[in-house]
C-alpha cells in the first residue's frame, strides 16, 4: 500500500482560491469514487471536509469543494482565510479493503 | 456530543506488546465501524485498522498485519487495538476514529476523532 501523492506545500493570498492535488492509481483514486479529505490544525485531530469526493459534512464551509479525474483528486478552497491555513491530508478507499492516506499538504495564507 | 477517548498509549521496547483502548459516547456505538489511524511524529495520517459494527469484519493495513488485532465490545462502548512484536516504526499518537455512515466498513470517511495517545517503541 503506497500513499497518495500530494504537494508538500501550496499557498496563497486572503481571498484567492487554491487546489490541492491528490494523485493515486487505478488502485485506489481512479478506481473508486470513495475519497476524502481532512483539515489538520498542529497538535490537533484531523477534521473531515469532504467524502465521496465533493460531499460536505454538515457544518463544513461551502468554500471548501471537491473532485476527480482520472486518478487524480483535488481539493479547492475558494475565498481564502486565515484560519485555513493547516495540513491537507486525503483518503482513498483502495483495493483488498484498505484506505490510503496522502502524505500531506501545508497549507500557508501569505 | 460525540465523544472518542484514547488509553494506553505508553513508552514500550521493540518486540513488546501493548493494549489501547477507545471509550465511545454520544451516538448509537453498535451501529457504527470503527477505525485506529496513527500519525508518526511530524508525519502524515497513516491508516491502521477497521472494524465493523458488529466486530465480524476487520481489515488491517499492510505492515501491522499479522501484529496488531482491531476489536470491539459494544456492551461497553470501547474499541481496542492489540498491538505485538512492536517495532521502533511503530511509533506514533494513534487516533480512534468513528466511521461517517453506519453499518459501512470499507470506508475512508471518518467523522469524530479522539485527541490521540502516544506510543514510544524504543530501546
Amino acid at each position: 500500500q503506497s500513499a497518495l501523492t500530494q504537494p508538500a506545500s501550496v499557498s496563497g493570498f486572503p481571498g484567492q482560491s487554491i487546489t490541492i492535488s491528490c494523485t493515486g492509481t487505478s488502485s485506489d483514486v481512479g478506481g473508486y469514487n470513495s475519497v476524502s479529505w481532512y483539515q489538520q490544525y498542529p497538535g490537533k485531530a484531523p477534521k473531515l471536509m469532504i467524502y465521496d469526493v465533493n460531499n460536505r459534512p454538515s457544518g463544513v464551509s461551502t468554500r471548501f469543494s471537491g473532485s476527480k479525474s482520472g486518478n487524480t483528486a483535488s481539493l479547492t478552497i475558494s475565498g481564502l482565510q486565515a484560519d485555513d491555513e493547516a495540513d491537507y491530508y486525503c483518503c482513498s478507499f483502495a483495493s483488498s479493503n484498505t484506505q490510503a492516506f496522502g502524505g500531506g499538504t501545508r497549507l500557508t495564507v501569505l | 456530543e460525540v465523544q472518542l477517548l484514547e488509553s494506553g498509549g505508553t513508552f514500550v521496547q521493540p518486540g513488546g506488546y501493548l493494549r489501547l483502548t477507545c471509550t465511545a459516547s454520544g451516538f448509537t456505538f453498535s451501529s457504527y465501524a470503527m477505525a485506529w489511524v496513527r500519525q508518526a511524529p511530524g508525519k502524515g495520517l497513516e491508516w491502521v485498522a477497521s472494524v465493523s459494527y458488529n466486530g465480524a469484519d476487520t481489515q488491517y493495513t499492510e505492515s501491522v498485519r499479522g501484529r496488531f488485532t482491531i476489536s470491539r465490545d459494544n456492551s461497553k462502548s470501547t474499541v481496542s487495538l492489540q498491538m505485538g512484536g512492536l517495532r521502533d516504526e511503530d511509533t506514533a499518537v494513534y487516533y480512534c476514529a468513528k466511521v461517517l455512515q453506519p453499518r459501512r466498513i470499507s470506508t475512508p470517511y471518518f467523522d469524530y476523532w479522539g485527541r490521540g495517545t502516544l506510543v514510544t517503541v524504543s530501546s
